[in-house]
């Protein structure tokens, strides 16, 4: 079982470039959610989706973009890096079910230079 | 807006000593989750507590929910250097979103 795969896992980018994250899962899950994870902040949420098509701001969306055109796949986009941007991103999702726990995926490693 | 605040942020035990972290949110919680994350992994989910005063326990972890559902906490008897990690707790409150805790860092001393 793949569960949540993430892609890459490790990016080193200049400051005013743009890049994608992807997150893909194959538990038919309804929920998927875009963290971020700075030490000392535990996990901020960007962006969430609660199905296809539809997608809302978390806790800390400025210079984030994200789309769920498809039901198993979540997208994260930097339009323009910036070195603040420097984090561990991961990706989760749960079933339709508030009381189901969220799945993580293993997490992509960003640098901002 | 909806905090959970978790202390510990840090904890360095010598092997075989107990250990506890505590969640306190701002707001009444319809359930609680509890996720550890081991250095260089992502988050998993160890347990969801839902009852006002309920405790769950699995092996050497304790689980409590608090009467008031807005704290709880995670206790664990006689430390292994296998528990070290990141613990997470993660309540959800009237908005319907999980909001998590900074988080408690567990280091083990052999």
């Amino acid at each position: 079982n793949a569960g949540v795969t993430q892609t890459p896992k490790f990016r080193v980018l200049k400051t005013g470039q743009s890049m994608t994250l992807l997150c893909a899962q194959d538990m038919n899950h309804e929920y998927m959610y875009w963290y971020r994870q700075d030490p000392g902040m535990g996990l901020r949420l960007i962006h969430y989706s609660v199905g296809e098509g539809t997608t809302a701001k978390g806790e800390v969306p400025d210079g984030y973009n994200v789309s769920r055109l498809k039901k198993q796949n979540f997208l994260l986009g930097l339009e323009s890096a910036a070195p603040s941007q420097t984090s561990v991103y991961f990706c989760a999702s749960r079933p339709d079910n508030s009381y189901q726990p969220q799945h993580f995926g293993d997490g992509t490693r960003l640098s901002i230079l | 807006g909806q905090q959970v605040m978790q202390i510990p942020q840090y904890q360095h035990v010598q092997e075989g000593e107990d250990f506890t972290t505590y969640c306190n949110s701002s707001t009444t919680l319809s359930n609680i989750q509890w996720y550890k994350q081991r250095p260089g992994g992502h988050p998993v989910f160890l347990i969801q507590l839902v009852k006002s005063g309920e405790v769950k326990k699995q092996k050497r972890l304790t689980f409590q929910f608090g009467e008031a559902k807005k704290n709880s906490s995670l206790h664990i008897t006689a430390t292994q250097t296998t528990d070290v990690g990141t613990y997470f707790c993660a309540g959800r409150g009237n908005t319907g979103k999980l909001i998590f805790g900074q988080g408690t860092t567990l280091q083990v001393k052999p």
